[in-house]
């Protein structure tokens, strides 16, 4: 399962860092992704990092102020979150994606399936 | 940014309906799209992915087809706890997107 933490208030400008637990799975064999979802609205994709971290990718209002990183020793995901704006409001879930690979005759490929999902952390940002 | 537009916005059917979700993405995607679930108050589910395989556990009523720009997710007889919000997530390229969702009621 996954268990966010970290979420609150947090003030304009100011940063939050959210963390993600995961227990009965082994976490560092699966990408990772930060999803949120402001309030009364749609999903919206935030950033994910592969298996040993080095690999990341985020939305482009995100970039330069959000960065992904991963813990494979303590089982967790995290988001740092800095120069906060109101629009980043929102319910955070972390996801895992085991990137499963589908083959068509002698072509492969790997998707992303975010199969398992936490509960959420809500971030507020209030002057 | 990829944009994905679903449509429609939302519907009410009666149970045992079949129920067509559309999703079309603003340029060609080849089978990279998941559909997921999502019930209020509660973290999605991934229903579908790479466009037409059914995640473990999830009900053989529900089934996705498309590729490129244009993609249908399919309750083949709706049922009563089908109901939520299902989005559309394009896994072509970075930034990943979803559609805006489409909301389901039973009537």
């Amino acid at each position: 399962q996954l268990v966010e933490s970290g979420g609150g208030l947090g003030q304009r400008g100011g940063s939050l860092r959210l963390s993600c637990a995961a227990s009965g799975f082994t976490f560092s064999n699966y990408w990772m992704t930060w999803v949120r979802q402001a309030p009364g609205k749609g999903l919206e994709w935030v950033a994910n990092i592969d298996q040993s971290g080095s690999v990341t990718h985020h939305v482009d209002s995100g970039k330069g102020r959000f960065t992904i990183s991963r813990d494979n020793a303590k089982n967790s995901l995290y988001l740092q979150m800095n120069s906060l704006r109101d629009e980043d409001t929102a319910v955070y879930y972390c996801a895992r994606d085991p990137s499963p690979s589908y083959c068509s005759g002698d072509s492969c490929a790997t998707f992303d399936a975010l199969d398992i999902w936490g509960q959420g952390t809500m971030v507020t940002v209030s002057s | 940014a990829i944009q994905m537009t679903q449509s429609p916005s939302s519907l009410s059917a009666s149970v045992g309906d079949r129920v067509t979700i559309t999703c079309r993405a603003s340029q060609g995607i080849g089978d990279d799209l998941g559909w997921y679930q999502q019930k209020p108050g509660t973290a999605p589910k991934l229903l579908i992915c790479a466009a037409s395989h059914l995640e473990s556990g999830v009900p053989s009523r529900f089934s996705g087809s498309g590729s490129g720009t244009d993609f249908t997710l399919t309750i083949s007889s709706l049922q009563p706890e089908d109901f939520g919000t299902y989005f559309c997530l394009q896994d072509y390229t970075y930034p990943r997107t979803f559609g805006q969702g489409t909301k389901v009621e039973i009537k």
